[in-house]
């Protein structure tokens, strides 16, 4: 099973650019990559999935190299309400091998 | 607004009552599962269901019973817990991923479970 790995905390600063990044070095064939963002006393919110390359979406870019045995999540000129926790999930497409990370708690300073 | 409920939002109880939580999904999903978060640690995925059958089980000790009558709702019946199933119980749904690769998962508020 593909084990993911998060650094526990980063701090930034209003309008930064914020790149998180979720090393799975098991990664198989099947699986897709999806990262999650969570708020207190809420449950975590989907933000962007990708299988390889580059995607993009209105609130996020997610990259993944050619080996796939890591993500970056890429957040653009934050603001204090993206103090959160964001989770890398890697999910295998055939079965329920729901494998979450532990969370990388993002805190935005003025 | 994410279409999911969750009820009740808190709940304590003793090490010998029976209790269950509900979850509701209003988004037309076919899949819906049970997560466990306890304090730092990471989402534990305790119960998938797809098209009300039960699909993945993982290892989840018997005094958490799932039920799951209908693609729009899920419970999880409680027995017997111990202070250490303290956590928050998250209730998700979604389309079925298998084979489409997208599992875009939409969560409830949680339920604050305290176990005394």
């Amino acid at each position: 099973l593909a084990k993911t790995t998060q650094p526990i905390s980063m701090d930034s600063y209003e309008g930064q650019e914020v790149n998180i990044t979720c090393s799975h070095n098991n990664i198989a064939t099947n699986d897709y990559i999806t990262w999650y963002q969570q708020f207190p006393s809420q449950g975590p919110r989907f933000i962007i999935q990708g299988y390889k390359t580059k995607v993009t979406n209105e609130v996020a870019s997610l990259f993944i190299p050619a080996d796939r045995k890591s993500s970056t999540l890429s957040l653009p000129r934050v603001s204090l309400s993206d103090t959160a926790v964001y989770y890398c999930l890697v999910f295998g497409g055939s079965n329920y091998q729901l494998i979450w990370g532990a969370g990388t708690k993002l805190i935005i300073k003025p | 607004e994410t279409g999911v409920t969750q009820t009740p939002r808190h709940l304590v109880m003793g090490m010998t009552n029976k209790k269950s939580l509900k979850c509701e999904q209003h988004l037309g999903h076919n899949a819906m599962y049970w997560y466990k978060q306890s304090a730092k640690k990471p989402l534990e995925l305790m119960f998938v269901y797809s098209l009300e059958e039960r699909v993945e089980n993982n290892s989840v000790p018997s005094r958490f019973s799932p039920e799951c009558p209908n693609s729009s709702h899920l419970f999880l019946h409680l027995h017997t817990l111990q202070p250490e199933d303290s956590a928050l119980y998250l209730c998700a749904s979604s389309q079925d991923p298998r084979g489409a690769g997208l599992n875009e998962q939409f969560f409830g508020p949680g339920t604050r479970l305290t176990v005394l």
